[in-house]
């Protein structure tokens, strides 16, 4: 079974610049997540999505974050315009519908720099 | 707001020794999460434990949850250095999907 995929790996941008990320699902997986990795801290949520419907983006800076997942596969995660801040490891996860405790699948993440 | 505290945050350790990795959460919880993650990698799921007094083994390392306490730990028994790596904690909210993450527990085994 092939896992998330997730392009690109790397990423370097400078501040007030664009950049987008893609994020292919475990086949089938109808829940998918992108979460802000900060060097030397957990995995943060950004957004969810069930299907191709926004079940919580509470933590999503909307001001500058947008992400989408039109037909309920792929997704693509925004930032318009990058800050240094931002500078982080992006990852999208994945989890089954049917999973009765939502394990979550991790992809192998989009790494950002904000120069 | 459901926090995770994990400790200790970085942990070095000498090969065939044992140690521990605590993880303590705030708010009721009814399942919780180990992961493991490799500099560079992303992250890759251990165990999953759902219920009150639940223990998982897997080769050196053994996890268990005591929800009562809110509380799970993550055993290393007999340490060996393909173990060094950053092990996270996740905990899920009561009736909802979102996962709260430790800040990670960095492990590096020495010879």
């Amino acid at each position: 079974e092939a896992g998330v995929a997730q392009s690109p790996r790397y990423k370097i941008i400078e501040k007030r610049q664009s950049v987008a990320f893609w994020c292919n699902p475990i086949s089938g997986h109808a829940t998918l997540y992108w979460y802000q990795q900060i060097l030397g801290q957990g995995p943060k949520l950004l957004i969810q999505f069930q299907n191709n419907g926004v079940v919580d983006d509470s933590q999503l800076p909307k001001d500058r974050f947008s992400a989408e997942r039109l037909k309920g596969v792929d997704s693509t995660l925004k930032i318009q315009p990058a800050k240094l801040e931002d500078s982080a490891v992006y990852l999208c996860a994945s989890s089954p519908k049917s999973s009765g405790y939502n394990e979550q699948f991790f992809g192998p993440g989009t790494r950002l720099t904000v120069l | 707001e459901l926090k995770v505290e994990q400790n200790p945050l970085f942990l070095s350790m000498q090969e065939g020794k044992n140690y521990t990795i605590y993880c303590n959460y705030s708010t009721t919880s009814d399942r919780l999460y180990w992961y493991r993650q490799d500099p560079g990698k992303s992250l890759e799921s251990l165990f999953v434990l759902l219920s009150n007094g639940a223990v998982k083994q897997e080769g050196r390392l053994m996890a268990s949850l005591d929800t009562k306490a809110r509380l799970s730990t993550l055993h290393i028994t007999a340490a060996v250095h393909d173990l060094s790596a950053t092990y996270f904690c996740a905990v899920g909210g009561a009736g909802s999907y979102q996962l709260t993450f430790g800040k990670g527990t960095k492990l590096s085994v020495i010879p």
